[in-house]
C-alpha cells in the first residue's frame, strides 16, 4: 500500500518552518525522502532505517517512529531553493523496492 | 560521470504502436527499476530488477515488459500502447546495500494518441 503523505501542500514564508509527514499502515524498514522540482528527477535527500534516529541534510532533517510507522521531515528556516515536491519512499522488510506516497507540494515564497 | 541515463526525452506514439525506452547507468548499481507519475499520483513501480537475468513486477506492470541482460541496461518494452500509458516514466537505480539511495534518470515523456 502506498504512504500517505500530509498536508499535501504548503505555502511558507522564507525562514519558516513546515513539517511533512509519512505514514504507513505496513511495517516499515526504511524510508528514503526525495525532492523534485518542477519538471526535473526526484534528487535523494536522506534515508532513515529502523532505530528511530534522526537525520539531517542542510536545514532539513527528518526522524523515523517505526512503532507508528510513520516518518516527519522537518524544513527549517526554509529558503526559496526548499520549494518543489517532497516524496517519501517506504521499504519493508524485504527486497529493495520502494513505495512512494503521493508527494507534497511546497513553496517558499519571499 | 553520466550517473542514469534516458533516451528518449520526449516521444509521441499512436494507440496500438510499440516502443521501447532505454535506460543506462554507469555506476555499476545491482538494482534498477521503471516507475511511472502521472499527475497526483506520486511515482508508482512498473517493474524493477536486482541483478542480471533478475526481473520482477511492482505495483502496475500490465502492458509492459523488461529483460536485464547486462547490468548497465534496463530497457522498458511497451506492447501495444494505449492512451492510459500517457506519463512520464522514470528510471532509477542504486546499490542493493540498505543505506543506498536512489538515482533517478532524467525521465522520457510519452504521450499516446
Amino acid at each position: 500500500q502506498q504512504p500517505v503523505q500530509s498536508p499535501q501542500a504548503v505555502i511558507l514564508r522564507e525562514g519558516e518552518d513546515a513539517v511533512i509527514n509519512c505514514s504507513s499502515s505496513k511495517a516499515l524498514y526504511s524510508v528514503h525522502w526525495y525532492r523534485q522540482k518542477h519538471g526535473e528527477a526526484p534528487v535523494f535527500l536522506m534515508i532513515l532505517l529502523k532505530g528511530g534516529e534522526q537525520k539531517g541534510h542542510e536545514k532539513i532533517s527528518a526522524s523515523f517512529n517505526e512503532k507508528k510507522q510513520q516518518s516527519s521531515l522537518y524544513l527549517t528556516a526554509s529558503q526559496l531553493s526548499y520549494s518543489g515536491t517532497y516524496f517519501c519512499g517506504t521499504r519493508g522488510a524485504a527486497g529493495n523496492k520502494l513505495t512512494f506516497g503521493g508527494g507534497t507540494r511546497v513553496l517558499v515564497k519571499p | 560521470n553520466a550517473g542514469v541515463t534516458q533516451t528518449p526525452k520526449f516521444q509521441v506514439l499512436k494507440t496500438g504502436q510499440s516502443m521501447t525506452l532505454q535506460c543506462a547507468q554507469d555506476m555499476n548499481h545491482e538494482y534498477m527499476s521503471w516507475y511511472r507519475q502521472d499527475p497526483g499520483m506520486g511515482l508508482r513501480l512498473i517493474h524493477y530488477s536486482v541483478g542480471a537475468g533478475i526481473t520482477d513486477q511492482g505495483e502496475v506492470p500490465n502492458g509492459y515488459n523488461v529483460s536485464r541482460s547486462t547490468t548497465e541496461d534496463f530497457p522498458l518494452r511497451l506492447l501495444s500502447a494505449a492512451p492510459s500509458q500517457t506519463s512520464v516514466y522514470f528510471c532509477a537505480s542504486s546499490y542493493l546495500t540498505i543505506q543506498s539511495g536512489y538515482t533517478f534518470g532524467s525521465g522520457t515523456r510519452l504521450t499516446v494518441v
